[in-house]
C-alpha cells in the first residue's frame, strides 16, 4: 500500500498570498497517477488537478500541480477567500486508492 | 448534468449491517467505476473499494474485505455498498465517486481520479 503523507498540517495565509502544499508518497505513483481534491466542511470533496498536473473541469488556473515519482505540490498562485479549506492528495496508480491525511489551508 | 444522489442517515446498532445508495444520472451508468470513499468525524478520506458498473468486477480496501459487498443495479442507474457487523469505528460520512474516464475492463480498479460525488450518507453506529 502506497502512503502518502502531505505536508504542512495547516498552513495559514492571507489572501493574495501563494499556497504551497506537499504530497509525498512511500514508493513510486505509477504514471503520475496523482489527484488533489479540496473539501470544505459539510461538503463532498471536489476534484481539483488529476494525472499530477491536469486541472479538472471548471476549476480556475490558479491552481496548479507539479511533480512526479514520489514528490507532488498543489500551488494556489493568488489565494482568494473560497480557497481556505482542507486539501488532500490521492493516488489512484495502484490499489488501495490511498489519501494523504489532509492540509488545512487557513487565514491568517 | 451528472448527478449522484444518496440515500439518507442510519442509525445502527453495533453488530448490525447497513445498505448505502448511490442514484446516478446524466451519464451513461455502466461506462464508468463508482469508488466508495468514507470519512469519520473530524478526520480523513479513506478508500473503501470499487466496483465496474459495467461488469460488476470489484476490488475492495484489504481493511474491508469480508465485511463489505458492492453492488450495482443498472436497471435503475444505482450502486450500493453494504457494510455487515457494524462497529463504532464505522461511524462516518458515506461518499460514492465516479471515475473521470471510462472503465478499462483489463483493469480492477480503473485508474482514474474520482471528479463527481455523492452529497455524503451519515452512518452512525451506537448501542
Amino acid at each position: 500500500e502506497i502512503v502518502l503523507t502531505q505536508s504542512p498540517g495547516t498552513l495559514s495565509l492571507s489572501p493574495g498570498e501563494r499556497a504551497t502544499l506537499s504530497c509525498r508518497a512511500s514508493q513510486s505513483v505509477s504514471s503520475s497517477y496523482l489527484a488533489w481534491y479540496q473539501q470544505k466542511p459539510g461538503q463532498a470533496p471536489r476534484l481539483l488537478i488529476y494525472g499530477a498536473s491536469s486541472r479538472a473541469t471548471g476549476i480556475p488556473d490558479r491552481f496548479s500541480g507539479s511533480g512526479s515519482g514520489t514528490d507532488f505540490t498543489l500551488t494556489i498562485s493568488r489565494l482568494e477567500p473560497e480557497d481556505f479549506a482542507v486539501y488532500y492528495c490521492q493516488q489512484y496508480g495502484s490499489s488501495p486508492k490511498t489519501f494523504g491525511q489532509g492540509t488545512k489551508l487557513e487565514i491568517k | 448534468q451528472v448527478q449522484l444522489v444518496q440515500s439518507g442517515a442510519e442509525v445502527k446498532k453495533p453488530g448490525a449491517s447497513v445498505k448505502v445508495s448511490c442514484k446516478a444520472s446524466g451519464y451513461t451508468f455502466t461506462s464508468y467505476g463508482i469508488s466508495w470513499v468514507r470519512q469519520a468525524p473530524g478526520q480523513g478520506l479513506e478508500w473503501m473499494g470499487w466496483i465496474s458498473a459495467y461488469n460488476g468486477n470489484t476490488n475492495y480496501a484489504q481493511k474491508l474485505q469480508g465485511r463489505v459487498t458492492m453492488t450495482t443495479d443498472t436497471s435503475t442507474s444505482t450502486a450500493y455498498m453494504e457494510l455487515r457487523s457494524l462497529r463504532s469505528d464505522d461511524t462516518a460520512v458515506y461518499y460514492c465517486a465516479r471515475d473521470r474516464i471510462v472503465v478499462v475492463p483489463a483493469a480492477i480498479p480503473t485508474m482514474a481520479a474520482a471528479d463527481y460525488w455523492g452529497q455524503g450518507t451519515l452512518v452512525t453506529v451506537s448501542s
